[in-house]
């Protein structure tokens, strides 16, 4: 059964880089099958898809955050990762990396979170 | 971007009850949409997919009807595992969009 599990720091000062990685376990980021998503949620509001990538490279971002988002993956180690740049204290929240199938668009695994705070 | 609303935004319900929670797309999504259960400080968890595909492993009290614009997700007798916040997402368009979540308590 896949397993993902975000990494990170969990405090970032506003105007710099909030970076984050997915590992992923038990299946292969190459399979062809899915897409690797992140969502975020900040606390009690709900979630906002941020974007997903597939295992070529190609990408998907939410318009609302393409300008500062770039999604890459590292088929190598089996993981992927999230840069958001230029963070403001709005970009607080729990990020979530999630896999998605290609074949019914859906979200079928979740990682367990990370709390990200913008704050200096 | 789409936007999903959910009624009610909240729900009492007592174990055994039937709960329906009905999502509304702001534009036609044919059957685009998925239902995910999260409990606090946990992530969430899929349910249903393809509006009416029942996730495998989720149990079969679980139900999702719809098509278009309109749907609903009921559990026909709730058990005290369910009490949660319940989630629609819309994949038919970008950017994915969730709606605003019910949240089903005692």
């Amino acid at each position: 059964q896949v397993q993902l599990q975000e990494s990170g720091p969990g405090l970032v000062k506003p105007s710099q880089t909030l970076s984050l990685t997915c590992s992923v376990s038990g299946g292969s980021i190459s399979s062809g099958f899915y897409f690797w998503s992140w969502m975020r949620q900040p606390a009690g509001k709900r979630l906002e898809w941020i974007g997903r990538i597939f295992s070529s490279g190609d990408t998907n971002y939410n318009p609302s955050l393409k300008s500062r988002v770039t999604i890459s993956v590292d088929t190598s180690n089996n993981r992927f990762s999230l840069r958001l740049n230029s963070v403001t204290a709005a970009d607080t929240a729990v990020y979530y990396c999630a896999r998605e199938s290609v074949a019914v668009a859906t979200l079928d695994s979740w990682g367990q979170g990370t709390l990200v705070t913008v704050s200096s | 971007d789409i936007q999903m609303a959910q009624s009610p935004s909240s729900v009492s319900a007592s174990i055994g009850d039937r709960v329906t929670i009905t999502c509304r797309a702001s534009q036609g999504i044919s059957s685009w949409l998925a239902w995910y259960q999260q409990k606090p400080g946990k992530a969430p968890k899929l349910l249903i997919f393809h509006a009416s595909n029942l996730q495998s492993g989720v149990p079969s009290r679980f139900s999702g009807s719809g098509s278009g614009t309109d749907f609903t997700l009921t559990i026909s007798s709730l058990q005290p595992e369910d009490f949660a916040t319940y989630y629609c997402q819309q994949s038919n368009t970008f950017p994915f969009t969730f709606g605003p979540g019910t949240k089903v308590d005692l």
